[in-house]
């Protein structure tokens, strides 16, 4: 079974550019979820799709982040424009849908933000 | 608040001793508890979860968890550790806030065991 693919695996970039990242879950994983995994602490959800529709971006900064998910399968996770706190590893993971379903990771990309 | 607490940044332990890797959870309602490892440069992987049932829950590579709903906590446990279980551990809670279940992760505890 393929997993969890992300891409691109690394991204450096200048303040205020813009960056993109694109996910493809497992086949079959209705759920879908983008989190910020700042070095040192653990993952921050950033927006969960149930399809093609947004579940929780509660924690989105919307000023400056975007994702959408159009077809309910493939997302695409934009930053415009990027800042030096956005420096991370950005994970997309899938799961069937359902509270008590685990989630399966990608590899994640690393943004570094000169 | 929903929050999940590990105390603990790092834990060292020798091969072949027992190992564990304490959290604890704040969340009303019924929680659903995760554990998640994390190897270098590898995306995060499930272990186990807890959804309800027996406390005691067996997960991958000889890994468990107790769920102890009295003290809120679901710590991570193994009989004996091994130098490949070292790495990045991470517990979870989803539980109900405002009318939505959401997913929290705790910071992370390194595991590190020593020949």
């Amino acid at each position: 079974e393929a997993g969890v693919a992300q891409s691109p695996r690394y991204k450096i970039i200048e303040k205020r550019q813009s960056v993109a990242f694109w996910c493809n879950p497992i086949s079959g994983h209705a759920t879908l979820y983008w989190y910020q995994q700042i070095l040192g602490q653990g993952p921050k959800l950033l927006i969960q799709f149930q399809n093609n529709g947004v579940v929780d971006d509660s924690q989105l900064p919307k000023d400056r982040f975007s994702a959408e998910r159009l077809k309910g399968v493939d997302s695409t996770l934009k930053i415009q424009p990027a800042k030096l706190e956005d420096s991370a590893v950005y994970l997309c993971a899938s799961s069937f849908s359902g509270l008590h379903n685990e989630q399966f990771f990608g590899p994640g990309t690393r943004l570094t933000v000169l | 608040a929903q929050s999940v607490a590990q105390p603990e940044d790092q834990v060292n332990v020798a091969e072949g001793n027992p190992l564990t890797v304490k959290c604890t959870y704040s969340v009303s309602g019924n929680p659903y508890l995760f554990w998640y490892v994390q190897y270098p440069n590898r995306g995060l992987q499930f272990l186990l979860k807890y959804i309800t049932g027996d406390n005691l829950v067996k997960g991958s590579y000889g890994f468990e968890a107790e769920f102890n709903k009295s003290q809120t906590s679901f710590h991570l446990k193994k009989p004996s550790a091994l130098v490949s279980d070292s790495a990045l551990y991470f517990c979870a809670v989803r539980g109900e806030v405002s009318g939505t279940y959401k997913y929290i992760f705790g910071t992370g505890t390194r595991l590190k065991v020593l020949a």
